[in-house]
């Protein structure tokens, strides 16, 4: 199965900072990479797809990019908002696994 | 709108069993795949099961294959699962979750808010 790794585990930045998390997977997924935002006691959300697109109603400030094996989020300015974490997850076939996820905080 | 309610957690013990039951509306139930995905206290998600559309076709992860099946009720917009020989590490809040049909391929677009399952002693 192809295993799905994030990067950092966690990290904390202040408000306005440009923040990137990255998302590894061990075997080529074309861009069929999700990445998914979690605020803390809430269900998980939809942020982008296919590696890139973003979601309808979610804010422009979020991006992806990526391809392949190599996948990033980035946030281009954090906002108090954005205090959540996040998950990569695959979904070209089964397994559909998800990365073990990125705590993002405010410093 | 689409909406998902999931309903049935609760504490069960070892060994037990339990049902769980996502009821769906705003959306044509019948053409979209389902999945369940859980996440236990203070760890990240994982995905658990998923039913397919076109060829009625079920996966499971390793972890559940056996003890866990889906299934889903046209009739009733109702996605269930059916969780036996339960585990205390199956403790978690288990999500539903509708898959996206489009170009871009099946990602899971809408998640109910959850039900907590605590398998204990």
């Amino acid at each position: 199965d192809i295993q799905m790794t994030q990067s950092p585990s966690s990290l904390s930045a202040s408000v306005g900072d440009r923040v990137s998390i990255t998302c590894r997977a061990s075997q080529g997924i074309s861009n069929y990479l999700a990445w998914y935002q979690q605020k803390p006691g809430k269900a998980p959300k939809l942020l982008i797809y296919a590696a890139s697109t973003l979601q309808s109603g979610a804010p422009s400030r979020f991006s992806g990019s990526g391809s392949g094996t190599d996948f990033t989020l980035t946030i281009s300015s954090l906002q108090p908002e954005d205090v959540a974490t996040y998950y990569c997850q695959k979904y070209n076939s089964a397994p559909w696994t998800f990365g073990q996820g990125t705590k993002v905080e405010i410093k | 709108e689409v909406q998902l309610l999931e309903s049935g957690g609760g504490l069960v013990q070892p060994g037990g069993s339990l049902r769980l039951s996502c009821a769906a509306s705003g959306f044509t139930f019948s053409s979209y795949a389902m999945s369940w995905v859980r996440q236990a206290p203070g760890k990240g998600l994982e995905w658990v099961s998923t039913f397919s559309v076109g060829s009625t076709s079920t996966y499971y992860a390793d972890s559940v294959k056996g003890r866990f099946t889906i299934s889903r009720d046209i009739s009733k917009n109702t996605l269930y699962l059916q969780m036996n020989s339960l585990r205390v590490e199956d403790t978690a809040v288990y999500y539903c979750a509708k898959k996206a049909t489009t170009q871009y391929g099946n990602y899971f677009d809408y998640w109910g808010q959850g039900t907590l399952v605590t398998v204990s002693s």
